[in-house]
């Protein structure tokens, strides 16, 4: 089956590190994205990381795996409140196609 | 390089209606994905086209069908309308089928 878990909802005050977690079902999966939505706008894609990986760092954003517990985090270091936004991970099945399964999105709320 | 665009930003349409919505890759790449988006939800997969061939197709009824012109662009088309299609239409291109690049989205309204 496919179920991506994600927290509601995460608050932090600007300069704090922020950690959001995501658990995924396919241990097929080959990547695992972050994308980030900002109100009534499309998906932002932040970053992704290969299932052979346990962690990517990309200037403020540092992606952890853990395929073992089929966890995935991401953490902004440094928030700032243009970082509020919606973040969701998203698994690409291997169907032949390359589906992503969406988990229903974390809501970052960073206040000044 | 224009990211991926999507027509028309907003649409509002009546139970039983037809909608068709389009969409356009970023250049040069050949694949385009559809996903709806209902409020307070993730993106759930439509449709997957790459070289104007249906790749895949998501857990969503006939009512739902799209298809790929030879210039990459794609519509998605919508009969028979309920107001459980009132959502964020969202779509994606790839170069092949791989990384995902989302446009803005076709938000529709059903009454």
């Amino acid at each position: 089956g496919e179920d991506v878990e994600q927290s509601l909802f995460l608050s932090v005050r600007e300069g704090d590190s922020s950690v959001i977690n995501c658990t995924y079902t396919d241990s097929s999966s080959t990547y695992l994205y972050w994308y980030k939505q900002e109100p009534g706008a499309g998906l932002q894609l932040l970053t992704y990381i290969f299932s052979n990986m346990d962690m990517k760092q990309d200037q403020r954003l540092t992606v952890l795996l853990n395929k073992k517990d089929k966890h995935l985090s991401l953490r902004i270091a440094d928030t700032q409140t243009g970082d509020s936004a919606i973040y969701f991970c998203a698994e690409r099945e291997n169907t032949g196609f390359q589906k992503l399964v969406f988990g229903t999105g974390t809501r970052l709320l960073v206040s000044p | 390089d224009a990211g991926v665009t999507q027509s028309p930003t907003h649409l509002i349409k009546t139970r039983g209606q037809q909608v068709t919505l389009r969409c356009s890759p970023i250049s040069g790449h050949k694949s385009v994905s559809w996903y709806q988006q209902v409020l307070g939800q993730g993106p759930q997969f439509i449709f997957q086209y790459y070289e104007k061939e249906e790749r895949g197709r998501g857990n969503f009824p006939d009512r739902f069908s799209a298809r790929q012109f030879p210039n990459y662009s794609s519509e998605l088309n919508v009969n028979a309308l309920l107001l459980g299609d009132s959502a964020l239409y969202l779509c994606a291109s790839s170069l092949r089928t791989d990384t995902q690049y989302f446009g803005p989205g076709t938000r529709l309204t059903v009454l």
